[in-house]
């Protein structure tokens, strides 16, 4: 089955600062790639999500980038902000019955 | 508002004791899933439907029962709780085979 592998486990940055979060994944029919913002004590949400035939996506200040040779994506945020600090997962899926598997999360504290 | 509902948000219970987490979309969805969230584990899936009457096991299946009766209803079922089932659970719905999760508010379960 598909296995994802997310880094890094903590991140901590300057208010002002670039954030980058990365993942693996094994399976090479993989296809949709999605990450998910939560906040303490609240649920994950959809932030933004790419499929297999582009190579990066942005909205506004954050952005995603997908490597399919190496089988890496990585989630980029700009200019952090306080109220990005929350735990970020990554999740690959290939459709069909083949149900999507999450990286174990990312905890991003932004330091004002 | 499109939303996916679960109750109840917090459940204190006894081992043995039977219990139903509900949870319920509006958004006609065809795919409902189960997950549970502990700290350093990220979300595990539990069981996952991809329609109603079709229902298939996730990666962390024992102890629980779900049924998929009506395309809006995914209860989650434990029969006979025992304290590692202590967590906090999500309920998830998504519209296609590859697209991105709306989750439910979340229901925190602890079991005596």
């Amino acid at each position: 089955g598909e296995n994802v592998e997310q880094h890094p486990s903590t991140l901590s940055v300057q208010e002002g600062d670039s954030a980058v979060i990365k993942c693996t994944y094994s399976d090479s029919a993989s296809n949709y790639f999605p990450w998910y913002k939560q906040e303490l004590g609240k649920r994950p949400q959809l932030i933004i999500d790419i499929r297999s035939n582009v190579g990066e996506k942005k909205d506004q200040r954050i952005a995603v980038t997908l490597n399919k040779t190496a089988k890496h994506f990585s989630l980029h945020i700009t200019e952090t902000q306080p109220e990005d600090s929350a735990v970020y997962f990554c999740a690959a899926s290939r459709g069909g019955s083949y149900i999507p598997t999450f990286g174990r999360g990312t905890s991003l504290i932004v330091h004002p | 508002e499109a939303q996916v509902t679960q109750n109840p948000r917090y459940l204190i219970t006894v081992t043995g004791k039977k219990l139903t987490v509900t949870c319920s979309q509006n958004m006609n969805h065809e795919y409902m899933s189960w997950y549970r969230q502990d700290p350093g584990l990220g979300l595990r899936q539990i069981y996952y439907s991809m329609n109603v009457e079709v229902t298939d096991k996730g990666d962390v299946p024992e102890g629980y029962k779900v049924s998929r009766k009506e395309k809006r209803n995914f209860p989650l079922i434990l029969e006979s709780p025992s304290p590692n089932q202590t967590s906090l659970y999500f309920c998830a719905s998504r519209e296609g085979e590859t697209d991105g999760y709306t989750f439910g508010s979340g229901t925190r379960l602890t079991v005596v």
